[in-house]
């Protein structure tokens, strides 16, 4: 069975202070995504990582896809009431069926 | 353009009864996936369509759980009888193509099930 942690489940912080969220398996993904979830909302796809060592930003969001693709980090730069929300990171073998984190809940306060 | 629709968005139901859950996926797209949450745990695979076919039903928990997907459009899930552990938020989602890889799964907004 393969198994994604994510931490920290919970992280609470100030308007313009930076965090980073850890995604990490012992098991190799074919790639792996990144989603954000807002309460009475479904997942919705920020970024979808592949090669073993990629970065990919997206605004003030850093992703990266550890070097031998079972791990992987999101970081947020200056971070706005506005980023709070449940991330999500889930992984791909074959097809399409995804193997997701538990999420980490993040709050930031203005 | 509507995205993935599902109905009812909260249900409350007995012990023993029958749920059924229906998706309407984004229009077009042969791919649809049922998810679900239960308390404290992670969104976990239940199985994937591809047009009417069941492609993989693998994270299908037991035979209480039943998906259609007639004609390939819209799907159904039911889930009789019903049993507490049952309880969470079952996600739908669809997509163009197979695979996460340059293939954007677009979720639903949930079905809240609640079995008492």
């Amino acid at each position: 069975t393969q198994l994604l942690e994510q931490s920290p489940q919970f992280l609470s912080i100030q308007e313009g202070e930076n965090l980073t969220v850890y995604c990490n398996s012992s098991s190799v993904f074919s790639s792996l995504q990144w989603y954000r979830q807002e309460p009475g909302e479904g997942p919705v796809l920020l970024v979808t990582v592949v090669t073993g060592g990629e970065v990919k930003k997206l605004k003030r969001l850093t992703f990266q896809f550890g070097d031998a693709r079972k791990d992987s980090s999101l970081h947020i730069t200056a971070a706005q009431p506005g980023d709070t929300g449940l991330y999500l990171c889930a992984g791909a073998t074959s097809g399409s069926r995804l193997t997701f984190g538990e999420g980490t809940q993040l709050t930031v306060n203005p | 353009e509507a995205g993935v629709t599902q109905f009812p968005s909260h249900s409350v139901i007995e012990k023993g009864q029958t749920v059924t859950l229906r998706c309407d996926p984004i229009s077009g797209h042969d791919n649809l996936y049922w998810y679900r949450r239960v308390m404290g745990k992670e969104i976990k695979f239940l199985l994937h369509f591809v047009k009417e076919s069941k492609q993989d039903e693998s994270g299908m928990p037991n035979n209480r759980f039943l998906a259609e997907r007639t004609g390939g459009t819209y799907s159904t899930l039911k889930v009789q009888p019903a049993e507490l552990e049952d309880s969470g938020v079952y996600f739908c989602a669809s997509s163009q193509a197979v695979g996460a890889v340059g293939n954007t799964i677009y979720f639903g907004e949930g079905s809240w099930l609640t079995v008492v």
